[in-house]
């Protein structure tokens, strides 16, 4: 059985530019959730896909988006990448939404200069 | 006030010792979870809860329900239980709120 993986490790962008992060999740998983996680911070919670829909949301603004596939692997895109979009961005998969333990990846870590 | 409060903050202890995280929260929950997380970011999971008690080994986690608080327990901990341990809750995926971690230090 494989863990949750994400891709790229580490990526460096430009401000303004977009970005493509990806998380594959563990086997049997239907739920995927993205997290923000700034330096020295805690996460933040971005958003939640639950069978290919977004199923919350937190504080961030829309050019923060999110596709699940059909073999329930995810995408988060940053469009038009801001200095504080620097961070550590975290996937972690789950059974299904609510009452089910969270299994992380281990991160993409994003700069933008 | 902060929908997910921890403390202590930061804890040193000597190998060995017995120790107590709490956590309390003031939102609607479906479940609680307490994370670990290691320097350099990886994340890992110790406990789910919705209710009651669990134990995984030498680490204990509670809730109750209905006074918002849970609390994370350590027994005979050693120098590699030495992380920040999070308090994090969950409305159904609709939210999920991180407490500020609990950075811990365990001495040998």
């Amino acid at each position: 059985e494989t863990g949750v993986t994400q891709s790229p490790t580490h990526l460096i962008k430009t401000r303004g530019q977009q970005v493509t992060l990806r998380c594959s999740s563990q086997s049997g998983h239907n739920t995927v959730s993205w997290y923000q996680q700034a330096l020295g911070q805690g996460p933040q919670f971005i958003f939640q896909y639950y069978r290919e829909e977004e199923n919350g949301r937190g504080n961030f603004p829309p050019r923060f988006s999110g596709l699940q596939f059909p073999n329930y692997s995810s995408e988060l895109n940053v469009n038009a990448l801001e200095l504080d979009d620097s961070a550590l961005y975290l996937c972690a998969s789950s059974l299904a939404a609510g009452l089910y333990e969270q299994y992380f990846g281990p991160g993409t870590r994003l700069t933008v200069t | 006030k902060n929908e997910v409060e921890q403390s202590p903050q930061n804890l040193t202890a000597q190998e060995g010792e017995f120790i107590t995280i709490n956590c309390s929260y003031s939102v609607g929950i479906s479940a609680l979870h307490w994370l670990q997380q290691h320097p350099g970011g990886g994340i890992v999971s110790l406990f789910m809860l919705s209710s009651g008690k669990k134990k995984h080994g030498r680490l204990i986690a509670t809730i109750n329900i209905q006074e918002k608080h849970s609390s994370l327990h350590i027994t005979a901990s050693h120098p590699r239980d030495s992380a920040v341990y999070i308090c994090a809750v969950d409305n159904y995926g609709q939210n999920f709120v991180f407490g500020p971690g609990t950075r811990l230090s365990v001495l040998p």
